[in-house]
């Protein structure tokens, strides 16, 4: 019964490819977010997002695109990948309300070799 | 520009000893704010939280916060840290103007020495 689940938990892949990382919630949460986690754990907002807007990090390429098929969902995207993606991503997701925390994933821990 | 400062990257102790751990933030406006850890290999999972009323607020684990408005500031303590609490904690905040998103600050990693 994980709350936010999200696949695959580890990713190995070439420069210059496309993946795709998948986030699920049973929550009934009504945003979601996808994190990065770089070697030195600091955590970036990457997207936020509702049934009703998309926030996207500015600094964030625009090779990363997050799709979302459902409100139970939102999956991220990358083109043409980059050594310096190598991070952990986290899905999160949360109530549009003032006292609701986020649920995290488990992560996804990405390598680009 | 607004942010979450941790000004502990590192901290070790030895077991019983009492942590605090520093967590100042520059949103204006209404905020919420959480502290966060993260084990070795796992995700992040919610110490505690804060939204309104009493400053002192209660986490899991023996874990406690003091919200100080006058001082921007959050710090999470705990009288006696066990071997178990060496982890990476992150502060949170979610304010009035910054939507949805939460914001962290850098963290800080724990090492309790048995």
């Amino acid at each position: 019964d994980t709350a936010v689940s999200q696949t695959p938990k580890y990713l190995v892949t070439q420069m210059g490819n496309d993946k795709s990382i998948k986030c699920e919630q049973n929550l009934g949460h009504d945003t979601m977010y996808w994190y990065k986690q770089d070697s030195k754990k600091f955590l970036k907002i990457m997207f936020s997002y509702n049934n009703k807007e998309l926030i996207i990090n500015e600094t964030v390429p625009n090779r990363f695109s997050p799709k979302s098929p459902d409100k139970a969902h939102l999956n991220l995207h990358i083109n043409s990948l980059e050594l310096g993606d190598s991070a952990v991503y986290f899905c999160a997701s949360s109530q549009n309300r003032k006292i609701s925390p986020l649920h995290f994933g488990n992560g996804t821990r990405l390598t680009v070799t | 520009a607004q942010s979450v400062s941790q000004h502990n990257h590192h901290v070790i102790l030895s077991e019983a000893a009492s942590l605090e751990l520093g967590c100042n933030y520059s949103y204006g406006g209404t905020v919420n704010l959480f502290w966060y850890v993260q084990y070795p290999g796992q995700h992040l999972q919610l110490l505690l939280k804060y939204f309104s009323g009493d400053p002192l607020v209660k986490g899991i684990k023996g874990f406690e916060a003091e919200f100080i408005k006058s001082k921007f500031s959050f710090n999470l303590r705990k009288p006696s840290v066990q071997w178990s609490d060496t982890a990476e904690y992150f502060c949170a905040v979610k304010g009035s103007n910054t939507g949805n998103q939460f914001y962290f600050g850098t963290g800080t990693s724990l090492t309790v020495i048995p």
